[in-house]
């Protein structure tokens, strides 16, 4: 069964901290994806990753920096919070190879609230 | 960038009623999908089409890829309680070229018992 969590579902900060939020994956999929999710917005992709220590910028990659050290976990980092990345952050990961590279698998998401 | 029109936005409707929603864009696609998201939950997957004029079922949930390859509905019989959440659509470019999907802005589904 196909399984993506992550670290936390609630996360409470301060403006100006450094915060981690870490994904896994036991699917063995080489592409994983951090999302964030607001009202009205929909979701907006932030960054992506194809393979171990590779990265390539979403729409929207500003104020977000990601680590992919093994192949089943991609780490979203907030260098310094603000209160604009209040959000509900979705990680996915997906196989490569056509069709179903873009069958997308999202864990449970994360809503972080920066004060 | 590329953009997914959902509609409709909100959908209130009583149990057992069916329920009709769709996607459309001016941009061609090859993939389309469609995912469903409970409250405080990530989107999960219910269907994946891959050819044009494609119609696919899954329980009671029937979607199909647009002949144009432009658009993609989801249909929804005899509704239940459970039923409720928010519905996505997303599709994969054509000319693409990478893993990046476009996601519609959700149907929200409320369903009265």
């Amino acid at each position: 069964d196909v399984k993506v969590t992550q670290s936390s579902r609630y996360l409470v900060k301060r403006t100006g901290e450094k915060v981690f939020l870490e994904c896994v994956q036991d699917m063995d999929h080489e592409n994983m994806f951090w999302y964030r999710q607001d009202p009205g917005l929909g979701l907006r992709l932030i960054y992506f990753s194809y393979d171990v220590k590779m990265k390539e910028k979403g729409d929207i990659p500003e104020g977000y920096s990601v680590s992919r050290e093994k192949k089943e976990r991609f780490s979203l980092i907030l260098e310094s919070a603000s209160t604009n990345q209040t959000s509900m952050y979705l990680c996915a990961s997906s196989l490569p190879g056509q069709p179903i590279d873009y069958e997308q698998y999202f864990g449970p998401g994360t809503r972080l609230t920066v004060t | 960038g590329q953009q997914l029109n959902q509609s409709p936005q909100s959908m209130f409707i009583q149990e057992g009623e069916d329920v009709s929603m769709n996607c459309t864009s001016s941009s061609i696609f090859n993939t389309w999908l469609w995912y469903k998201q409970d409250p405080g939950e990530g989107p999960v997957l219910l269907i994946a089409l891959y050819k044009a004029g494609e119609l696919t079922s899954n329980g009671r949930l029937t979607a199909q890829f647009g002949i144009t390859r432009k658009d993609s509905f989801l249909n929804i019989s005899a509704s239940i309680p459970s039923d409720v959440g928010i519905y996505f659509c997303a599709g994969q470019l054509l000319q693409g070229g990478s893993e990046k999907l476009v996601f519609g802005k959700g149907t929200k589904l409320t369903v009265n018992p």
